[in-house]
C-alpha cells in the first residue's frame, strides 16, 4: 500500500525560481525522507526529517513536517536545470522501520 | 568507492522463464531491500532482509523468492508465477531500520 502522496504530479519552472513540493500521509510515522530520482536511474536519498522535527535544512532543500496534518513539503530555493527530477517521499511507519513506503512522486522540470 | 551494483541494466526473457536480478553492495550495510517500479508510479516493496539469511516479505512477494547467504549480496528470482514481470527493479540497502536508503541504477526486465 502507498502511504504517501505526492502533490503536485508534476511541477514546471524556470531556473532560480523556487519549487515546492507537498507530500501527504495516512497513519503516524517514524521520520519521513525524501528522495529524488533522475530518469532512467535508482533513487538518491536527499533528506530525512524524524516526527519530533519540524523542520531541516541541507543546502538548498528545506523539509518540513506537521503531524497533526500528516504531511510534509520540500523547498527547492533557486532551482537548477540539474534539478530536473523525480522526487518521492518515503514514510517509516511505526512498528516496522524497514518497510519504508513510497509515494508515486512528483516530477518537477526546471527549463533553463 | 562504495556503493551498490546491479546487473544487469537491461534483461529480456520469454514468458514461463524464471530470471535472476543481481544485486551486490559494499557499503557493510545490514538491511538489503527490492522494490519494484511500474511507469508513473511510486515504488513497491518485494522483499527484505535485515540480517544475513534471514528475510520478509513485502508487499508484493508473490511470484518473488530472495536469498541472503552473503551480506553483501541479495539475488532477486523473478518466477514464472509473477503475472506482470515487465518493470524496473531497483535493489538498495541501509544500515539499519529507519536509516537513509542507497539504491542501485536498476534493472529493466522485459518479458514477452
Amino acid at each position: 500500500s502507498q502511504q504517501g502522496e505526492e502533490d503536485p504530479q508534476a511541477l514546471s519552472i524556470q531556473e532560480g525560481e523556487n519549487a515546492t513540493m507537498n507530500c501527504s500521509y495516512k497513519t503516524s510515522i517514524n521520520n519521513l525522507q525524501w528522495y529524488r530520482q533522475n530518469s532512467g536511474r535508482g533513487l538518491v536519498h536527499l533528506i530525512l526529517i524524524r516526527s519530533n522535527e519540524r523542520e531541516k535544512h541541507s543546502g538548498r532543500l528545506r523539509v518540513t513536517l506537521d503531524t497533526s496534518k500528516k504531511s510534509s513539503s520540500l523547498l527547492i530555493t533557486a532551482s537548477r536545470a540539474a534539478d530536473t527530477a523525480s522526487y518521492f517521499c518515503a514514510t517509516s511507519p511505526g512498528g516496522s522501520n524497514y518497510k519504508l513506503t513510497f509515494g508515486k512522486g512528483t516530477l518537477l522540470t526546471v527549463n533553463p | 568507492d562504495g556503493g551498490i551494483t546491479q546487473s544487469p541494466k537491461y534483461l529480456f526473457r520469454k514468458e514461463g522463464q524464471n530470471v535472476t536480478l543481481s544485486c551486490e553492495q559494499n557499503l557493510n550495510h545490514d538491511a538489503m531491500y527490492w522494490y519494484r517500479q511500474d511507469p508513473g508510479q511510486g515504488l513497491r516493496l518485494i522483499y527484505y532482509s535485515q540480517i544475513v539469511n534471514d528475510f520478509q516479505k513485502g508487499d508484493i512477494a508473490e511470484g518473488y523468492s530472495v536469498s541472503r547467504e552473503k551480506k553483501e549480496s541479495f539475488p532477486l528470482t523473478v518466477t514464472s508465477a509473477q503475472k506482470n514481470p515487465t518493470a524496473f527493479y531497483l535493489c538498495a540497502s541501509s544500515l539499519g531500520g529507519g536509516s537513509p536508503l542507497h539504491f542501485g541504477n536498476g534493472t529493466r526486465l522485459t518479458v514477452t
